[in-house]
């Protein structure tokens, strides 16, 4: 079962571009990479999902080294509402155990 | 707006108890995962269905069982309710039964006494 590692909290500024490392030594070939946000008292809302190389989307990019053991959420000129805890996620594209870990706790401040 | 409905929003009981939580997922949506988030565990995966049939299992008590109706409604028991089952049970939904992207509902907030 995949296991992630990421920081356990970040602070950044308005208008900086933030990266969020996650570590995932024991990924299997099939698994995906998958980021989601939460906000307090929400429900976890999905960022963005890779597999390899580089994704990009209207809110964040993800970055993919070749072997795969970790994965890098870029956030391009944050803003204070992107306060929130960010979570990385190894998940076979089959059913499994899901397991979300403890997030990054991301800060921004004026 | 995500979709996805959960009900009752909040909840306060005893110890001992037996609730249930209620899940729709959003139109078209099969699977139907549950989730507890407290405060010294972060978010846990508890249990997926995936049209009307378990699929995947995670730290879900003996206490605590789920199933998900033919109209794809899913319900959450908790029974022999303790102080530390007290938390946030999320529910999320998504088209198919990998786990792709998940989309959640606003929670039910469970407070045991």
């Amino acid at each position: 079962l995949a296991k992630t590692t990421q920081p356990i909290s970040m602070d950044s500024y308005e208008g900086q571009e933030v990266n969020i490392t996650c570590s995932h030594n024991n990924i299997a070939t099939n698994d995906y990479i998958t980021w989601y946000q939460q906000f307090p008292s929400q429900g976890p809302r999905f960022i963005i999902q890779g597999y390899k190389t580089k994704v990009t989307n209207e809110v964040a990019s993800l970055f993919i080294p070749a072997d795969r053991k970790s994965s890098t959420l870029s956030l391009p000129r944050v803003s204070l509402s992107d306060t929130a805890v960010y979570y990385c996620l190894v998940v076979m594209n089959r059913d499994d155990k899901i397991i979300f870990g403890k997030g990054t706790r991301l800060h921004i401040l004026p | 707006d995500s979709g996805v409905t959960q009900t009752p929003k909040h909840l306060i009981t005893a110890t001992g108890q037996r609730v249930t939580l209620r899940c729709s997922p959003r139109s078209g949506d099969l699977s139907v995962y549950w989730y507890q988030q407290s405060l010294d565990q972060g978010l846990q995966f508890l249990i997926q269905y995936y049209n009307g049939e378990e699929r995947a299992k995670g730290n879900i008590l003996e206490r605590f069982s789920a199933q998900q109706f033919p109209d794809l409604h899913s319900e959450l028991n908790l029974s022999s309710l303790e102080l530390g089952d007290s938390a946030l049970y999320f529910c999320a939904s998504s088209v198919a039964g990998d786990h792709n992207e998940q989309f959640f509902g606003p929670g039910t907030r469970l407070t045991v006494l």
